[in-house]
């Protein structure tokens, strides 16, 4: 079983739509927990950070479900600029995280048309 | 901005050839990672450091060497380049977020898109 799993997608949404993502973690004892974004040819970028139950910057919210193991990304009132791939990001709070080990979903892509 | 810069952004190269690729940051950061990225696989960490001199494999070591003789670079080295190594490598640096290693995630250098004919 991989650490972390994510829908593939592709999501394609209109402009203002709401566009929820879901990753699921199978290391229990997992503390926090990120959110990446990464727009076409270039490198990843964090957008959100979240340990305890949830986090939220303007129109994202990120919330987490330690019972189900899961996180969830909420974009509201979608742009056309928020059109990239969003990775799930897992600190496993594991020897590895000593040594700075994350886990990576493969990533949901999400396109934002007019 | 972590202050990460790679080189070459972009190789192309012919199979059997060395190519080395170069990470270098400049807030002194401990750690640093070597990932390859390809489609249907994600981000796969090659090698990893924890120090000068101090490196250890990740899950897609074969093929590949590193070596960090200085805190600010870090080398990814393929020994004789083939095909299935083509791929976008990405260097990231590790970054406390609170205060304990809990928080810590990553932040990426701008990526080498490699080619290997």
């Amino acid at each position: 079983r991989k650490e972390v799993e994510q829908d593939p997608g592709p999501f394609n949404v209109p402009e203002g739509a709401t566009v929820a993502f879901n990753c699921t973690y199978s290391n229990s004892a997992s503390q926090s927990f990120f959110w990446y974004r990464q727009d076409c040819r270039k490198e990843p970028k964090l957008l959100m950070s979240v340990y305890s139950s949830g986090n939220e910057d303007g129109r994202f919210t990120a919330q987490l479900n330690r019972a189900s193991q899961y996180i969830s990304l909420l974009i509201r009132d979608s742009k056309l600029s928020d059109s990239a791939t969003y990775l799930c990001v897992v600190n496993p709070a594991d020897r590895g995280s000593t040594l700075g080990r994350l886990y990576f979903g493969r990533g949901t892509q999400l396109t934002v048309w007019p | 901005d972590a202050g990460i810069t790679q080189s070459p952004r972009h190789k192309v190269t012919e199979t059997g050839t060395p190519v080395t690729l170069r990470c270098h940051q400049t807030e002194n950061h401990r750690y640093m990672y070597w990932y390859r990225q390809d489609p249907g696989h994600g981000l796969r960490l090659i090698h990893y450091s924890y120090g000068v001199k101090d490196t250890d494999k990740g899950e897609v070591s074969d093929g590949y060497s590193v070596s960090r003789s200085k805190t600010e670079d870090f080398l990814l080295t393929l020994e004789s380049a083939t095909s299935s190594q083509t791929s976008v490598y990405f260097c990231a640096i590790r970054k406390g977020l609170a205060g304990d290693y809990y928080t810590d995630t990553q932040y990426f250098g701008p990526g080498t898109r490699l080619t290997v004919l």
